[in-house]
This record gives C-alpha cells, sequence and structure tokens, in this order.
C-alpha cells in the first residue's frame, strides 16, 4: 500500500460542475494534511491546509476522516482555470524526521 | 522578488557528467529542501536541511550530494550523472519545523534535468 495514495484521475467535468476527490494515508499518527496544485510543467502551490473539523475557502472545502485515515476535497462550481494536478500531501510522522510525503496527484480538468 | 529561485531552469547533460543546481530562498525559512519529480510525476522528497544542518536524506544514492552554505542556500551537486536521473527537481523551503508538525512548502519553478 502507498503511504499517501490518490486516484489519478483524470477527472473531466463541465463547468459549473460540483467535484471531490479523496486521499488516503497509512500512518494514523499523522498530524499534518495540506492540498496543493499543480498546473502543467509548473511548481506544485499550496492551495489548502486540511484542519480536523474541516475547512472551507471560498469554492474549495476540504475535510479529514481520521477514523478511515483520509482527507477530501471538494471543488464547487468548477472554473476552466481549476483544470490542474491535485496533490495530496501528508506529514506521516511525528518525529519531526520526515519531509512532507506527496501523493502521485488527481488530474481535473474542467471543460467547456 | 521570486521567493524561491533556483537555476539553470534546464539542463541538458551527457550521462557521465558532474552537474549543480542551485537554489536560494529569501524568505528567512530555516528549512529547505530537494524534491525529484519523475516522469510519472511523482514528487520525492531527496534532502532537507534545517539551518544548515542535514536532517533529511531518504536513500538518495551518494553521487547526490547537497550543499548548504547558509540557510538561505541549499544547493544540489550531482557526480556521474545517469539516463534515471533524468527528472524535474525541485528545491523548496519552509519556515521553522516544530516537532511532529510540519509547515507548507513554497516551491522554486524546478530544473528539467535531461540526461542524454
Amino acid at each position: 500500500r502507498k503511504e499517501v495514495e490518490q486516484d489519478p484521475g483524470p477527472f473531466n467535468v463541465p463547468e459549473g460542475a460540483t467535484v471531490a476527490f479523496n486521499c488516503t494515508y497509512s500512518n494514523s499518527a499523522s498530524q499534518s494534511f495540506f492540498w496543493y496544485r499543480q498546473d502543467c510543467r509548473k511548481e506544485p502551490k499550496l492551495l489548502m491546509s486540511v484542519y480536523s473539523s474541516g475547512n472551507e475557502d471560498g469554492r474549495f472545502t476540504a475535510q479529514l476522516n481520521r477514523a478511515s485515515q483520509y482527507i477530501s476535497l471538494l471543488i464547487r462550481d468548477s472554473k476552466l482555470s481549476d483544470s490542474a494536478t491535485y496533490l495530496c500531501v501528508v506529514n506521516l510522522d511525528s518525529t519531526g524526521r520526515r519531509a512532507l510525503t506527496f501523493g502521485s496527484g488527481t488530474r481535473l480538468q474542467v471543460q467547456p | 522578488d521570486t521567493a524561491v529561485s533556483q537555476t539553470p531552469k534546464y539542463l541538458v547533460t551527457q550521462m557521465g557528467n558532474d552537474k549543480s543546481i542551485k537554489c536560494e530562498q529569501n524568505l528567512g525559512h530555516d528549512t529547505m529542501y530537494w524534491y525529484k519529480q519523475d516522469s510519472k510525476k511523482f514528487l520525492k522528497i531527496m534532502f532537507s536541511y534545517n539551518n544548515k544542518e542535514l536532517i533529511i536524506n531518504e536513500t538518495v544514492p551518494n553521487r547526490f550530494s547537497p550543499k548548504s552554505p547558509d540557510k538561505a542556500h541549499l544547493n544540489l551537486h550531482i557526480n556521474s550523472l545517469e539516463l534515471g536521473d533524468s527528472a524535474v527537481y525541485f528545491c523548496a523551503s519552509s519556515p521553522r519545523r516544530s516537532r511532529g508538525r510540519s509547515e507548507k512548502l513554497f516551491f522554486g519553478s524546478g530544473t528539467q534535468l535531461s540526461v542524454l
């Protein structure tokens, strides 16, 4: 089992659609969770952190389910500019000896 | 001003050569990283330095040697380049790490390395 696992997609959705991605992680002691966005041939950029109680930033909602060890990202009212790869990122340990671990990403293509 | 800058952006070289990639951050962060993104787009940590001290080395071959002359710089030197080294290398930085918690990463724009 991969340490951080995502469905690679692609998810092809029309503009205005709602789309959700899930990501599972292997270590129940993980403490920090993030979603990053990566555009083609560009560097990853932080989209949002994921908090235990869930959090929202405009059209984006992130949820954490510790019992099932997954995080999710919901995008409402998709825009063409949302087309990108969404990377699930987890701090898998509590010792401070490991850096953030990235999932392989879920590709989203929003179509007109 | 670019927060995390790395050079060169593209690097094309022959097998067996030695090359370096430079990275600088002007964010005042204590921690810097090198990540490798292969052809399958999987982003993997290679090294992490905290205030010039190596804290993470993820089983990277000895041909890869990071150097941090100060906390604002983390360079990557690669000896005897191999075909499998072809990838995009990203430098990143983050604020001070506290035990068990990770701060968000700020990435450079990447160096596309092609080994022929």
